[in-house]
């Protein structure tokens, strides 16, 4: 099946910094990718849609300038979290869609700041 | 609008026992789909199933089988003989048009299996 991966797949960081997570989608394009974010014992929120060569899609409550999301081809998107805040803590998880009932996931990146 | 739940935020059975998680979902489409996804301890998702709004017709795939009743609104998942690596966190999810088809997520449900 078609794979996503996403990198790195832990980071830890000082508050106040800023941290880039790539996703790629490895055998396939996608013009659309999505970013969940997951807290512990939580169930993976929907941040924001990245369609290729356009701005992202942020959903209600999310910061966009906070989260950029950069979508420049069609095999990566990336989210940087800019300032980190220890309440950032979260585990990210991206998803690369091929049509519109089909969405690989990745493996997730799990990001501490300190 | 769109919505997922899953009632149960933890089951433990024993070994061989089976469990069924229930998933209910609510959209105004009648074009949709809907999912399930196991996610282990290490985090990473696993794709179970995808079912669309206009296939009613259950599932069985080994020990898994789904239960989709459009009248209810139900999308359940039912695990015989369940096994100790069943041990996750599942979840089900929804697609609609009206979403844009993003992929929302229900709650999950933990399910703990014992030896």
């Amino acid at each position: 099946g078609a794979v996503v991966s996403q990198h790195p797949s832990w980071v830890i960081c000082k508050s106040g910094t800023s941290v880039k997570i790539e996703c790629r989608s490895l055998d396939f394009q996608a013009t659309t990718m999505f970013w969940y974010r997951q807290f512990p014992k939580q169930s993976l929120m929907l941040m924001a849609t990245s369609n290729e060569g356009s701005k992202a899609t942020y959903e209600q409550g999310v910061e966009k300038d906070k989260f950029l999301i950069n979508h420049a081809s069609l095999t990566l998107s990336t989210l940087t979290v800019t300032s980190a805040h220890p309440e950032d803590s979260s585990f990210y998880i991206c998803s690369a869609r091929v049509i519109t009932d089909t969405q690989y996931f990745g493996p997730g990146t799990r990001l501490t700041v300190l | 609008a769109q919505k997922v739940t899953q009632a149960q935020t933890e089951i433990s059975v024993v070994e061989k026992e089976d469990v069924t998680l229930d998933c209910v979902y609510e959209t105004r489409d009648t074009t949709y789909y809907l999912f399930w996804y196991k996610q282990p301890p290490s985090g990473e998702l696993v794709f179970l199933i995808r079912r669309n709004s206009f296939d009613e017709q259950n599932e069985i795939s080994g020990r898994y089988s789904w239960n989709f009743q459009k009248s209810t609104s139900s999308f359940n998942f039912t695990i015989t003989a369940s096994q100790v690596v069943d041990s996750a966190v599942y979840f089900c999810a929804l697609s609609d048009n009206t979403g844009g088809f993003k992929t929302i997520f229900g709650a999950g449900t933990r399910l703990f299996v014992k030896a």
